[in-house]
């Protein structure tokens, strides 16, 4: 599976957009690129998703990068709740079994 | 629907000792998976399943085993278990569907091996 590289932590304001980067530039073709996050004490929970195109959910937005090599999620307004490990994920569609490799992930503070 | 959930919360052990971590799953889920976290580390997977009755080694199998005899239910067993076991334990479901890629999480076993 290929790698994601993320900065180890960012530190955002309440109620203003934070974007977090995420660099895979070894990632073929097959690789959706993944977005879970873990909240203090608690399992992972899975975020966003996707391949070519930007996406959109109400948690947040996935920008990807037109050589697909680095992809941004954005918060469009973070809360406190939204402190967490953020961790970006590259799984092969044709993965057999759906395995997701975890990294160290990026852990966000938020001030209020 | 109760999700993922992971018996027990919280378990110490003296070295050497077994148990049996259960995980459940209400969400007729075919693929099931059982992860370690260690602190200030990210997630590894240690077994999985793709359906009733299959198992599958992951990352750091050693040390482990699972069953899946129903497929609500996922065991990972520590026969003999060991101080570099100690670690947060999380389980893990997803449908398996064309269109469904989202694993869903379980709260979390937390085992101390003394």
């Amino acid at each position: 599976d290929a790698k994601t590289t993320q900065p180890n932590s960012m530190e955002s304001n309440e109620e203003e957009p934070v974007h977090l980067p995420c660099n895979h530039s070894t990632i073929s073709g097959t690789d959706y690129i993944h977005w879970y996050r873990q909240l203090p004490s608690q399992g992972p929970e899975y975020v966003i998703h996707g391949l070519t195109s930007n996406v959109n959910n109400r948690m947040a937005s996935l920008a990807i990068a037109e050589d697909r090599k680095s992809s941004t999620l954005i918060l469009h307004r973070a809360t406190l709740r939204d402190a967490a490990v953020y961790y970006c994920i590259l799984r092969d569609h044709y993965n057999q079994g759906g395995k997701l490799i975890f990294g160290q992930g990026t852990e966000l503070s938020v001030k209020p | 629907n109760a999700g993922v959930t992971q018996t027990p919360k919280f378990r110490v052990l003296k070295t050497g000792q077994s148990m049996t971590l259960l995980c459940a799953q209400d969400m007729n889920h075919e693929y099931m998976y059982w992860y370690r976290q260690d602190p200030g580390m990210g997630l590894r997977l240690i077994h999985y399943s793709v359906g009733e009755g299959t198992t599958a080694k992951g990352e750091v199998p050693d040390g482990y085993n699972v069953s899946r005899l129903k497929k609500q239910n996922f065991l990972l067993g520590l026969e003999s278990a060991a101080p570099s076991q100690t670690s947060v334990y999380f389980c893990a479901s997803r449908s398996g569907g064309a269109n469904e890629d989202t694993q869903y999480f379980g709260p979390g076993t937390r085992l101390t091996v003394l």
